[in-house]
């Protein structure tokens, strides 16, 4: 599975979009790009995922560029609350078992 | 709340004690996976079970092990503990273990503490 490169931290702040970036340059064309968070040693929670397109939920936004190597996650209006590890992720459709977490981006949302 | 369950939250034990980890998955989920997240590291896969039966291993240690029984609830065995094993453990669980867009569900974790 690709690996990924993201910044170590960021700041954010509040009520501002908060814009994560994330490199994978050696994605294949069979792996989806997977965003997780992980709230102060709290359990990880799934935020999005894609493959080709960009996605939109009620939590964020995933672009991916066309070439696919490059995605950034956006969080529309950072609150607080945001404030995280988020881990963005590479995997093959069937590979759950080989999420490679690595260290994520500290986000930091300031007041 | 995720769904997923895990007791106990927090565990004090000593060098060379035995431990078990306890997960309950999302109604539904077939599989379960667990994790360790020490504080200098990342989350690291160990296991995965898939409806009973181990799927995947990952950087699992010997004195480890793990099982997922009929009511598809699993327990992580540790034993021979180190103060190296002090860490975060996390299980997860998916509805399936092959399938994609499958997102997987983290419980609250155990926080084992060896002294």
């Amino acid at each position: 599975d690709a690996k990924t490169t993201q910044p170590t931290s960021m700041d954010c702040a509040e009520g501002r979009a908060a814009n994560l970036p994330c490199n994978h340059s050696t994605i294949s064309g069979n792996e989806y790009v997977y965003w997780y968070r992980q709230i102060h040693s709290q359990g990880p929670q799934y935020i999005i995922h894609g493959l080709k397109n960009n996605e939109t939920n009620e939590m964020a936004s995933l672009i991916i560029t066309e070439d696919r190597k490059s995605s950034t996650l956006i969080l529309p209006h950072a609150t607080l609350r945001d404030t995280a590890v988020y881990y963005c992720i590479v995997r093959v459709e069937y590979n759950f078992n080989k999420f490679y977490f690595g260290s994520g981006t500290k986000l930091n949302v300031k007041p | 709340d995720s769904g997923v369950t895990q007791t106990p939250k927090h565990l004090i034990t000593a060098t060379g004690q035995r431990v078990t980890l306890r997960c309950s998955p999302r109604s539904g989920d077939l599989s379960v996976y667990w994790y360790q997240q020490s504080l200098d590291q990342g989350l690291q896969f160990l296991i995965q079970y898939y409806n009973g039966e181990e799927r995947a291993k990952g950087n699992i240690l010997e004195r480890f092990s793990a099982q997922q029984f009929p009511d598809l609830h699993s327990e992580l065995n540790l034993s021979s503990l180190e103060l190296g094993d002090s860490a975060l453990y996390f299980c997860a669980s998916s509805e399936t273990g092959s399938v994609m867009n499958t997102e997987a569900f983290f419980g609250q974790g155990t926080r084992l503490t060896v002294v």
